[in-house]
């Protein structure tokens, strides 16, 4: 079975530019979530996507949007980039038909501000 | 606001050694998974714990949970440089919503 794919894998932008991140889950899995990683900050969690809809969402500005296809395949959105958006952005993908919670995880998407 | 605070945050050890890896909180979680990331990608998960008091073994690693779900352990024995990597343990407070809290991560170190 095919693990997450991401799209791009590295991004580069300048900032009040917008960008597009592409996730593909593991083929069953219906709940896609989105984390940014930082140094500083570690792995936060941005928001979960289920059945195509905003099921949690993290503390992160409205500049961060996302959406879930009918194929479960999610996108974010990140519109006028902060130097400060510079990040891996990780995005994860569960079955949910257990009565806990594992995540797997995709290689990421570089994306520099400039 | 739920934390999970992991320790050491670095650890630089030689081959051969044992090492433990803490990850603490106040909060009460349903599961807590551990995982193992590389430089430039993304974080592949090694274990999940659900029972209180739960112990699992992944050949030299050892994932432990506490009897109350409120911290975990992950210890190394005989360390080898392919463990190298960041360990990050990651808890689901309600076991269902797709949100993970993480730790800072441990980042380890092992030399030859």
């Amino acid at each position: 079975k095919a693990g997450v794919t991401q799209t791009p894998r590295y991004l580069i932008k300048t900032r009040g530019q917008q960008v597009t991140l592409s996730c593909s889950p593991i083929s069953g899995h219906r709940s896609v979530s989105w984390y940014q990683q930082t140094p500083g900050q570690g792995l936060q969690f941005l928001f979960e996507y289920f059945s195509e809809t905003q099921r949690n969402k993290g503390n992160f500005p409205g500049r961060f949007s996302g959406r879930q296809f009918s194929n479960s395949r999610s996108e974010m959105n990140v519109s006028t980039l902060e130097l400060g958006d510079s990040a891996l952005y990780l995005c994860a993908s569960s079955y949910m038909g257990s009565s806990y919670n594992e995540q797997f995880f995709g290689p990421g998407t570089r994306l520099t501000v400039l | 606001t739920q934390l999970l605070e992991q320790s050491p945050q670095f650890l630089s050890i030689q081959e051969g050694e044992n090492l433990t890896v803490y990850c603490n909180s106040s909060s009460v979680f349903s599961s807590l998974q551990w995982y193992r990331q590389e430089p430039g990608e993304g974080p592949v998960l090694l274990v999940t714990v659900v029972t209180g008091g739960e112990v699992k073994k992944l050949k030299r690693l050892t994932f432990q949970f506490g009897d109350a779900r409120k911290d975990s352990s992950l210890h190394i024995t005989a360390a080898q440089p392919g463990d190298t990597g960041l360990y990050l343990c990651a808890g689901d407070s309600s076991g269902n919503t797709g949100k993970l809290i993480f730790g800072q991560g441990t980042t380890l170190q092992v030399k030859p």
